[in-house]
């Protein structure tokens, strides 16, 4: 059963915080992906990774940090820094190849302060 | 810069007629075009792209879009709604040369009725 998981599918955080949401995928994609969905904002890339340990800064990095230490996994840890960090976190993967290759995405982590 | 817009951010259908949602982009070059449907709570899932080639691609669930240069738009069609094509709407735009990384418009909300 090939795809993209992420977990856990709920998170809660208190101010001064940091947490790591975890994202793993099967289908042998080298590019990672994760993005942060606020209503009537669309997705924003936070950061993505096109090999291991290898990753860049998207639009909204301040705040967050990752890691790409396997193919198949690309961490997300949401650091005190970050000073609004309720959102829908998504993670993505996709080939990296000659042509357009879609992303996949896994189901979410909804990450709320408390 | 790339950028991609959705002017609507609902659009309303009765079901069994057709419907349209709209999206214009930017790029510099020739660009990759894709849209992406949302249910709630839940992860993107791909319907269809744009590389190059004939204006009209034809993606899931009997979506199509139509591919205009001279207006740089990319409409999602289907010519006739069904009330489980409810759901929010992304159009998204990678310019070839800047990476494997997608811009996502702000969505728009299909919203279907009987």
């Amino acid at each position: 059963d090939g795809g993209i998981t992420q977990s856990p599918k709920y998170l809660f955080r208190k101010e001064g915080q940091n947490v790591t949401l975890s994202c793993e995928q099967n289908l042998n994609h080298d590019a990672m992906y994760w993005y942060r969905q606020d209503p009537g904002q669309g997705l924003r890339l936070i950061y993505y990774s096109q090999i291991v340990n290898d990753f860049q800064k998207g639009d909204i990095a301040e705040g967050y940090s990752v890691s790409r230490e396997k193919k198949e996994s690309f961490p997300l840890t949401v650091t005190s820094a970050q000073k609004n960090p309720t959102a829908f976190y998504l993670c993505a993967s996709s080939m990296v190849l000659q042509g357009a290759n879609e992303q996949f995405f896994g189901p979410g982590t909804r990450l709320t302060v408390l | 810069a790339q950028s991609v817009a959705q002017p609507e951010d609902q659009v309303n259908v009765a079901e069994g007629n057709p419907l349209t949602v709209k999206c214009t982009y930017s790029v510099s070059g020739n660009p990759y075009l894709f849209w992406y449907v949302q249910y709630p709570n839940r992860g993107l899932q791909f319907l269809l792209k744009y590389i190059t080639g004939d204006n009209l691609v034809k993606g899931s669930y009997g979506f199509e879009a139509e591919f205009n240069k001279s207006q740089t738009s990319f409409h999602l069609k289907k010519p006739s709604a069904l009330v489980s094509d409810s759901a929010l709407y992304f159009c998204a735009v990678r310019d070839p040369q800047a990476g494997t990384a997608l811009i996502f418009g702000k969505g728009t909300t299909l919203s279907v009725s009987s």
